[in-house]
């Protein structure tokens, strides 16, 4: 198994230019999920998905879309970046289900918004 | 609503003595998870322990140890004769378990801790 895969692993956008973040697992995993990575901010949570189909905004949703077509899938897009967004992004999975175990995270994407 | 707090910023130890960092979580939910990962500096997020509510048996792995107390809300992390490889930002993470979990987590800032030879 490959886990959590996403790429780009870095990233320099333009104000205004769009672009997505693609984030895969292959441990048919039901519950994924992005995160943003600030200096001092530890992690916050952007959207979630419980499945394929179904999204939900997290902590700091706003300026990001997200969308669930299927179970390996869970990209982010951005779709006017702004220097605000500039970030490390992480993507998570985690096996369905009640019990609550780990969350696999992604390698990260280090974004950069001039 | 659940809060992750880190009150420690950054540590710096030298190697061999023993350090604590801190985690005090906010929750209303009888069923919740907690977390640590480890960040070193190449950037990935490092699976350390999950604890249910629960269980509040401490838990030792190596040098690691992890003292969870309902009673403070506290959930800390011990490491005992610290080595320069230890050196990494350390995350205390909470899950409300109500809603599967399917929400994501809540983390603290991180605690910083360097590990000086």
């Amino acid at each position: 198994n490959a886990g959590v895969t996403q790429t780009p692993k870095f990233q320099v956008l333009k104000t205004g230019q769009s672009m997505t973040l693609q984030c895969a697992q292959d441990m048919n995993h039901e519950y994924m999920s992005w995160y943003r990575q600030d200096p001092g901010m530890g992690l916050r949570l952007i959207h979630y998905s419980v499945g394929a189909g179904i999204t939900d905004q997290g902590e700091v949703p706003n300026g990001y879309n997200v969308s669930r077509s299927t179970t390996e899938d869970f990209p982010l897009r951005l779709l006017s970046a702004a220097p605000s967004q500039t970030s490390v992004y992480f993507c998570a999975s985690r096996p369905p289900g009640q019990r609550i175990y780990e969350q696999y995270f992604g390698p990260g994407t280090r974004l950069t918004v001039t | 609503a659940q809060k992750v707090t880190q009150a420690q910023t950054e540590i710096s130890v030298v190697e061999k003595e023993d350090v604590t960092l801190d985690c005090v979580y906010e929750t209303r939910d009888t069923t919740y998870y907690l977390f640590w990962y480890k960040q070193p500096p190449s950037g990935e997020l490092v699976f350390l322990i999950r604890r249910n509510s629960f269980d509040e048996q401490n838990e030792i792995s190596g040098r690691y140890s992890w003292n969870f107390q309902k009673s403070t809300s506290s959930f800390n992390f011990t490491i005992t004769a610290s080595q320069v490889v230890d050196s990494a930002v350390y995350f205390c993470a909470l899950s409300e378990g109500s809603g599967g979990g399917a929400d994501g987590l809540t983390f603290g800032k991180g605690t910083h801790l360097i590990i000086q030879p």
